[in-house]
């Protein structure tokens, strides 16, 4: 119930190209969606996050789109850059305490 | 931009050890965390801290583990006899409500030998 599934693990995309990120989780108690950027070495980056009452939000390149119903959640990348290679995590969490409930992570390659 | 800070980066210590990992959260967040991450796996919850106290912990926070904030300014995690397998990444966090965006610091990478 608390588990967050996220796929692909793995994920090469060309220069410009766009990456895709899905997640999906079965507690309907979660009400908050993050995505964090990791490079090797360091702590999650806050990316972008969303809530349940929109279904999509921008922020430069990032997009989340949001499916209530289906509970998944996916993390788009737009124009994709050699810069944009890392991990990301998609995570959930609710309001009680605020843990975070993180997906297994997707190591992304975007090729020049 | 305010950051989660955290030291030591790197802390290596004897299997039985004790080991205290220090966090200096954003200077206006009420709710700390800690989370930690296997290397190679996904970050997982270890506790949640709010008005002095634990709001919520995980399974792996056992009795080995305790929280303290000792100041206003430090979150601290201290694991009373280490394990090897406490080697990990360990990431503090905070939020100013407990709603908010949460936000992670360098992480401390603790070696247990």
């Amino acid at each position: 119930q608390q588990q967050v599934k996220q796929s692909p693990q793995s994920l090469i995309v060309q220069k410009g190209g766009i990456s895709i990120i899905n997640c999906a989780y079965e507690n309907t108690a979660f009400d908050y969606f993050p995505w964090y950027q990791q490079f090797p070495g360091k702590g999650p980056a806050l990316l972008i996050a969303i809530r349940p009452d929109v279904s999509e939000k921008k922020e430069g390149r990032f997009t989340i789109s949001f499916n209530k119903s289906a509970k998944q959640f996916s993390l788009h990348i737009m124009d994709s850059q050699p810069g944009d290679s890392a991990t990301y995590f998609c995570a959930a969490g609710s309001g009680n305490t605020g843990k975070l409930i993180f997906g297994q992570g997707t190591t992304l390659q975007v090729k020049p | 931009e305010p950051e989660v800070t955290q030291t030591p980066s790197h802390q290596v210590t004897q299997m039985g050890q004790e080991v205290i990992l220090r966090c200096v959260p954003i200077s206006n967040h009420l709710y700390f965390y800690w989370y930690r991450q296997i290397l190679g796996q996904k970050v997982e919850f270890l506790v949640s801290f709010y008005n002095n106290e634990i709001s919520e912990k995980s399974e792996i926070f056992d009795d080995q583990f305790s929280v303290e904030r000792p100041d206003g300014s430090n979150f601290t995690l201290k694991i009373r006899s280490t394990k090897l397998e406490d080697s990990a990444m360990y990431f503090c966090a905070s939020r100013f409500t407990a709603a908010g965006e949460q936000y992670f610091g360098p992480g401390t990478r603790l070696t247990v030998t």
